[in-house]
């Protein structure tokens, strides 16, 4: 029963490298977001994708941060120059369309030292 | 400003017990969803509610959505040690432009 994944589990950074999350959705699901968790808060919206299309970016916090779903499938989020405040979970989300039930990752914790 | 503010932030108790969270806001909210994450884990959801005054059951949760569709209430009867979790209010409302807006959760704790 394939979920939606997500690697890597945990990544340490220190500050200033870049790194690269991967979320691997459920198969067929056209529909994809990218939140940011941060310690003791719920998600916060970051991106959205429909297919290969990234329709939405207005969660972005900084053009550091940048997603990517080239074929419409997997999907990268990039953040650039890490800082401190980078340091949260990230989930990864897709469902069928924008508004119907989002099934999530696990998440990636990034901590940036 | 939280657009959705969850109370209580924390809840401590004991198996057994009954329990009400609450979700509210200043927005009419189109839908609200309730959602469960676990440690380490992904937001499950749990329930949607789309009708103001609309209520439903899930074993012994309880959901209910307000009239007027700006606050949402879930009630566990008998709350048992695997009910743990952080609770995540969330929705769309007109605002927020197709995106899922969350709280910032219950933790709650179920002591055996």
């Amino acid at each position: 029963g394939a979920g939606v994944s997500q690697s890597p589990r945990y990544k340490v950074a220190k500050r200033g490298q870049d790194v690269a999350l991967r979320c691997d959705p459920i198969s067929g699901h056209v529909s994809l977001f990218w939140y940011q968790q941060a310690l003791g808060q719920g998600p916060e919206f970051l991106t959205y994708f429909q297919n290969e299309a990234q329709l939405d970016k207005s969660g972005l916090p900084s053009d550091r941060f940048f997603a990517e779903r080239p074929e419409g499938s997997v999907s990268t989020l990039k953040i650039q120059r890490t800082q401190q405040e980078d340091s949260a979970v990230y989930l990864c989300a897709s469902g069928w369309t924008r508004y119907n039930e989002q099934f999530f990752g696990p998440g990636t914790r990034l901590t940036v030292l | 400003t939280q657009l959705l503010e969850q109370s209580p932030q924390f809840l401590s108790i004991q198996e057994g017990e009954n329990l009400t969270v609450y979700c509210n806001s200043s927005s009419v909210f189109s839908s609200l969803q309730w959602y469960r994450q676990e440690p380490g884990e992904g937001p499950v959801l749990l329930v949607t509610v789309v009708t103001g005054g609309e209520v439903k059951k899930l074993k012994r949760l309880t959901f209910q959505f307000g009239d007027a569709r700006k606050d949402s209430s879930l009630h566990i009867t008998a709350a048992q040690p695997g009910d743990t979790g952080l609770y995540l209010c969330a929705g769309h409302y007109g605002g927020s432009q197709g995106n899922l807006i969350f709280g910032k959760g219950t933790k709650l704790s179920v002591k055996p």
